[in-house]
């Protein structure tokens, strides 16, 4: 089955600079990527999300690169502000998930310094 | 609904009871989702429906756990003589196409 790997666990960044999150997947038939930002004591909400027929999308603040090639996919965060820090988790399916849901990376806890 | 709407939101119980969790996912979502997340750990995936269709089971962690999905609407997840290490926040999510799903607040299980 997939496996997720995702990397920093916590990461602390200066208000204003950037953040980046990295994950690797293992099945190459894996096509689709979502990240989630889970807040505390709150479910995770849908930020971003990617297919494999792009290498890069962007919504203001927020990108997501794919590498299909190496399996890897990265969430970048320009900007920070103190409402981006949360717990992110980013996730690998085929086709969306269906039956073998989404895989999960293990989280990572970001940390915004004013 | 507005969002995927979980109940109850907390449940203490003690270890041997059977608990039962509720989702409401989001009026017209025919795909609906049972995620488990234990402290500092990742999402793990448990069940999904499709509709009214019958759920593969093979996520589920052992035969204590069951789930059901009635009218292609409000599903519930049973747990069987809990045990301590059923401890976790129980997540819900439901989706139109399969793609970006909305999940609920979850539910919090403490086995004691």
């Amino acid at each position: 089955g997939e496996n997720v790997e995702q990397h920093p666990s916590t990461l602390s960044v200066q208000e204003g600079d950037s953040a980046v999150i990295k994950c690797t997947y293992s099945d190459s038939a894996s096509n689709y990527f979502p990240w989630y930002k889970q807040e505390l004591g709150k479910g995770p909400q849908l930020i971003i999300d990617i297919r494999s027929n792009v290498g890069e999308k962007k919504d203001q603040r927020i990108a997501v690169t794919l590498n299909k090639t190496a399996k890897h996919f990265s969430l970048h965060i320009t900007e920070t502000q103190p409402e981006d820090s949360a717990v992110y988790f980013c996730a690998a399916s085929k086709n969306g998930g269906g039956a073998d849901g989404l895989t999960f990376g293990k989280g990572t806890h970001l940390i915004i310094q004013p | 609904g507005a969002g995927v709407s979980q109940s109850p939101s907390n449940k203490v119980t003690e270890k041997g009871k059977d608990v039962e969790l509720r989702c409401d996912p989001i009026s017209g979502h025919t795909a609906l989702y049972w995620y488990r997340q234990s402290l500092g750990q990742g999402l793990e995936f448990l069940i999904y429906f499709q509709g009214n269709s019958a759920p593969d089971k093979s996520g589920l962690p052992s035969d204590r756990f069951s789930a059901e999905r009635t009218g292609g609407s409000v599903s519930t997840l049973t747990i069987q003589r809990t045990q301590q290490e059923d401890s976790a926040v129980y997540l819900c999510a439901s989706s139109l196409t399969g793609y970006g799903y909305t999940f609920g607040s979850g539910t919090r299980l403490t086995v004691v």
